[in-house]
C-alpha cells in the first residue's frame, strides 16, 4: 500500500529567505507522480509542482523547485525567495502507476509554512 | 482553463439525517472525486469515479454514497450523518495526472 508522510508539521521562515519542506513516500510500483499542493487561509487547494518518477531532473516552476531522491523515497519542495502570501499549508501526495484512468492520489498529513515580515 | 463549482459552500444538517453535496467540472475532465478533510489534518478518498455511471470506493467510503450521473457531475451523499463528521468535502477532477480542486463544502452536525 502506498504512504506519504510529512514530517514537519509547521515551519516559520522570514520573508525572502529559501526553505524546504520534507516528504517521503513508500510504494511497490516502478512508475509513479509525486505533487505538492498548496492549501491557502479560505481552504482553496491548489496545484504546484509534479515531478514524475522515471525523471532524473528536478522539476521548477517560479520560485517551487523540488529535491527528488529517488532511492531515499524523497521528495523535498523548495521555495526561494518566500513572500508572505507562500504562507499556506502545503501537501505532498503520490499518484502510482501510468494509468491515468481512475488515478487515485495518497495525499501527506500536511506542513504548515509561516513566512514572517 | 475551467472551474469546479460546489454547491452548498455550507452545510448544517442534523444528526441522523441524509445530506447531499454536489460537484459540477466544466473542464471535460473523466475523473471525479470526493475527498474529506478533518480539520488540520490532511485529504481522504471517499468515491472516485473514472466515468459516467462508474464508481469506485476510497478508503472512507462507509456511511457515504455517490452518483455520477453524467460527465460533469458528481454528488455525494452522507447517509445518516453523525456529529463527528463535521470536515470539509473536497470535490476534484483529472484529466491528466494533476487533480483540480473545488473550493469544498463545510459540513456541521447539529
Amino acid at each position: 500500500a502506498q504512504k506519504v508522510t510529512q514530517t514537519q508539521t509547521s515551519i516559520s521562515v522570514m520573508e525572502k529567505t529559501t526553505v524546504t519542506m520534507d516528504c517521503v513516500y513508500e510504494t511497490q510500483d516502478s512508475s509513479y507522480f509525486l505533487f505538492w499542493y498548496k492549501q491557502t487561509a479560505s481552504g482553496e487547494i491548489v496545484f504546484l509542482i509534479r515531478q514524475d518518477s522515471y525523471k532524473k531532473e528536478n522539476a521548477t516552476v517560479g520560485h517551487y523547485s523540488l529535491n527528488f531522491q529517488k532511492p531515499k523515497s524523497s521528495i523535498g519542495l523548495i521555495i526561494t525567495a518566500t513572500q508572505i502570501e507562500d504562507s499556506a499549508v502545503y501537501f505532498c501526495a503520490m499518484r502510482e502507476g501510468d494509468n491515468n484512468a481512475g488515478a487515485k492520489l495518497t495525499f501527506g498529513g500536511g506542513t504548515r509554512l509561516t513566512v514572517r515580515p | 482553463g475551467g472551474i469546479i463549482t460546489q454547491t452548498p459552500k455550507f452545510l448544517i444538517g442534523q444528526e441522523g439525517q441524509k445530506l447531499t453535496l454536489k460537484c459540477q467540472q466544466n473542464f471535460n475532465h473523466d475523473t471525479m472525486y470526493w475527498y474529506r478533510q478533518d480539520s488540520g489534518k490532511g485529504l481522504r478518498l471517499i468515491y472516485y469515479s473514472i466515468t459516467e455511471n462508474d464508481l469506485q470506493k476510497g478508503d472512507l467510503s462507509e456511511g457515504y454514497d455517490a452518483s455520477r450521473e453524467k460527465k460533469s457531475s458528481f454528488s455525494l451523499t452522507v447517509t445518516s450523518a453523525q456529529k463527528n463528521e463535521m470536515a470539509v468535502f473536497l470535490c476534484a477532477s483529472s484529466g491528466g495526472a494533476e487533480q483540480f480542486f473545488g473550493p469544498g463544502t463545510r459540513l456541521t452536525v447539529l
